[in-house]
């Protein structure tokens, strides 16, 4: 069983540019979180997703950052217009259901870089 | 804010256990103890959850106070390869089950 899968793993963006981070869940698994870390320092939560429904996005920034879970296909973490800001590493992760017995599992990142 | 309140860092010789402690005295009665590593700069790898009762796999061993008010993770035999950083984690059944990570344990095992 494959694990969650991340692409692309390293992204150059230049400023002003859109950057567009897909996560794959591993199989079975119908839902989906996004994590932010900044470089030295802890994941910070983002956006939690179900197919086709977003159930909690309190951790997003207001502008620019946008996140679908459509019936098809992975999971895209959307970055309009990246700013310096944005260079981070971006984790998906990926759960069976919505129960807090269930634990999540992590997608190797993709790592942004803006210049 | 994070629920959990975990030492920045720790050493351990290797093949010695390893007890990274983890507080958590707000926890409630229906929020689980959750621990993940990050090892350099990969995704965080799941380690263990418990409720109240210790549990133990083939990573770790859990050890949860009885009012549950602080937890140890070990790692019965530390190899080189468990250098990372430790996350302690509550979370509840109410709300979306989003993980609140905080700054973790940085253990570092010594040759």
């Amino acid at each position: 069983n494959a694990g969650v899968m991340q692409n692309p793993r390293h992204l150059v963006r230049r400023r002003g540019q859109e950057a567009r981070l897909r996560c794959s869940p591993m199989k079975g698994h119908s839902h989906v979180y996004w994590y932010r870390q900044l470089p030295e320092e802890g994941l910070k939560f983002m956006v939690y997703l179900q197919k086709e429904n977003i159930i909690d996005e309190s951790g997003m920034p207001k502008e620019r950052f946008s996140a679908e879970f459509p019936k098809e296909g992975p999971s895209i973490l959307r970055i309009q217009q990246v700013v310096r800001g944005d260079s981070a590493a971006y984790f998906c992760a990926s759960s069976p259901g919505g129960r807090a017995t269930y634990e999540q599992y992590f997608g190797p990142g993709t790592r942004l870089t803006v210049t | 804010d994070a629920k959990t309140t975990q030492p920045p860092s720790m050493d351990c010789a290797e093949g010695r256990a390893a007890n990274l402690p983890c507080n958590h005295s707000t926890i409630s009665g229906n929020e689980y103890v959750y621990w993940y590593r990050q090892i350099h700069s990969q995704g965080p790898q799941y380690i263990i959850h418990g409720l109240k009762n210790n549990e133990t796999n083939e990573m770790a061993s859990l050890i949860i106070t009885e009012d549950r008010k602080s937890s140890t993770l070990i790692l019965p035999h530390a190899t080189l390869r468990d250098t990372a950083v430790y996350y302690c984690i509550v979370r509840g059944l109410s709300g979306t089950y989003k993980y609140i990570f905080g700054t973790g344990t940085r253990l570092k095992v010594l040759a």
